[in-house]
């Protein structure tokens, strides 16, 4: 149990779908952040939320669209992707404070056809 | 290029053997975290560390400050050891930097 759980594990969608990726936290952390890891790549940040406001957006398409409703949940709406978009995606968090110890989630796997 | 750099990318040993992954960052940082990652893709902090050196079971991790430098080390590895091994560092606020993690297999 690490604290951060994701929804779905698995996702396998159609360019033309619409889904969403789900992260749940409950260990106090007003920090929440999306990852995108793709094979043989460093994590590459998409979005990071500090106290339900959104503070990053790392030159994502708009394709990804994140939605925090408060500072335990964290969504990430995926809309007409590309096959390019598989990849791992991995929710995390952290406090606030300089040298808050980051945690993750189990990470989405999506697949796109 | 990369604020972290890792070494090696790939590693494989023998079990028993001490194992050795090298991180170096070119950024000012107020924390480093070593992190595991297994294959089914979860990610586990292992270590978060300022200065100094930390020990946890048959892990230790150490850091040097002013040479921007630090190492996992894997004592008496076993192949549940096998992962992959990811340096991060923490510039300040929300700000992580990633390295693109070594691969580690343990052989019985």
């Amino acid at each position: 149990e690490t604290g951060v759980t994701q929804t779905p594990r698995h996702l396998v969608m159609g360019m033309t779908n619409k889904k969403s990726l789900k992260c749940e936290q409950h260990l106090g952390h007003n920090a929440m952040y999306w990852y995108k890891q793709s094979a043989k790549k460093p994590l590459e940040l998409m979005f990071v939320y500090n106290f339900k406001e959104q503070t990053e957006n790392n030159s994502v398409p708009s394709r990804f669209s994140p939605e925090c409703p408060n500072s335990s949940h964290l969504f990430l709406h995926l809309h007409t992707l590309q096959p390019e978009d598989s990849a791992l995606y991995l929710c995390a968090s952290s406090s606030m404070v300089g040298s808050g110890e980051l945690f993750f989630g189990e990470g989405s796997r999506l697949t796109v056809l | 290029k990369n604020e972290v750099e890792q070494s090696p990318q790939n590693l494989t040993a023998q079990e028993g053997e001490f194992i050795t992954i090298n991180c170096s960052y070119s950024v000012g940082i107020s924390a480093l975290h070593w992190l595991q990652q297994h294959p089914g893709g979860g990610i586990v902090s292992l270590f978060m560390l300022s200065s100094g050196k930390k020990k946890h079971g048959r892990l230790i991790a150490t850091i040097n400050i002013q040479e921007k430098h630090s190492s996992l080390h894997i004592t008496a590895s076993h192949p549940r050891d096998s992962a992959v091994y990811i340096c991060a560092v923490r510039e300040g606020g929300n700000q992580f930097y990633f390295g693109t993690g070594t691969s580690l297999t343990v052989i019985p």
